[in-house]
């Protein structure tokens, strides 16, 4: 298997402007997380989905952050408008159980400017 | 809910040294514990799990035991190489309660050895 795969693997951005982050998890995982990294606050949980549903989206920063899972096969993490604060690596993990490891993409590195 | 909690970092060895980076959790239920490793510009690498009381994971010379007593996962390694400069991240799932499947991770700890 390819692993997780996200795109794009870099991303700069004007802001105001959408970014939209894509990832596809591993198949047959039915659990997909989105996490964000900052120097400052480090690894946070936004949102994970079990079999395509959210279960806990408490994480998401505001409004501007939405997340969708339309298929077993696909996410997007949206943020509209971009704000430089949301500058950051925005990494995806998928799991096939509720308490087994999950396996994360390489990433993708945000630069809202 | 659960949560957990690393030794502050950064941690700074010499190669050869003994390596120990302290864990404790906090869940309900009965969690797994795992712990990744993020190199530079890299995505988190599994490195260890167990999933029940007593449990040792190892993997690259690395070990942690899942002590339910003291709710503890601390990872060691008896001689640390420069290859080993990275960040670890312990962290926790429960399949049960409220937090079911959530994955949680501690702060990272920042290791850096010299040759």
């Amino acid at each position: 298997d390819a692993g997780v795969i996200q795109s794009p693997r870099h991303e700069v951005t004007e802001m105001g402007q959408e970014v939209t982050l894509r990832c596809k998890p591993i198949s047959g995982h039915d659990y997909l997380f989105w996490y964000r990294q900052t120097m400052m606050r480090g690894l946070e949980l936004l949102i994970y989905f079990n079999n395509n549903v959210p279960i806990d989206d408490s994480g998401m920063p505001e409004d501007r952050f939405s997340a969708k899972m339309p298929n077993a096969s696909f996410s997007t993490l949206k943020i509209q408008p971009s704000e430089p604060r949301d500058s950051a690596v925005y990494f995806c993990a998928s799991s096939l159980l509720g308490d087994t490891e999950a396996f994360f993409g390489q990433g993708t590195r945000l630069t809202v400017v | 809910g659960n949560s957990v909690t690393q030794m502050e970092g950064p941690v700074t060895l010499s190669e050869e040294a003994f390596l120990t980076i302290n864990c404790t959790y906090t869940a309900t239920g009965y969690p797994s514990l795992f712990w990744y490793v993020q190199y530079p510009g890299e995505g988190l690498q599994l490195l260890l799990k167990a999933t029940k009381a007593d449990d040792k994971g190892s993997n690259k010379g690395f070990e942690a035991t899942y002590r339910k007593e003291t709710t503890s996962f601390h990872l060691e390694k008896g001689s640390v190489q420069v290859s080993d400069s990275a960040v670890y991240f312990c962290a926790l799932r429960t399949a049960g309660g409220t937090s079911y499947g959530k994955l949680t991770f501690g702060q990272g700890t920042i290791l850096t050895v010299h040759p």
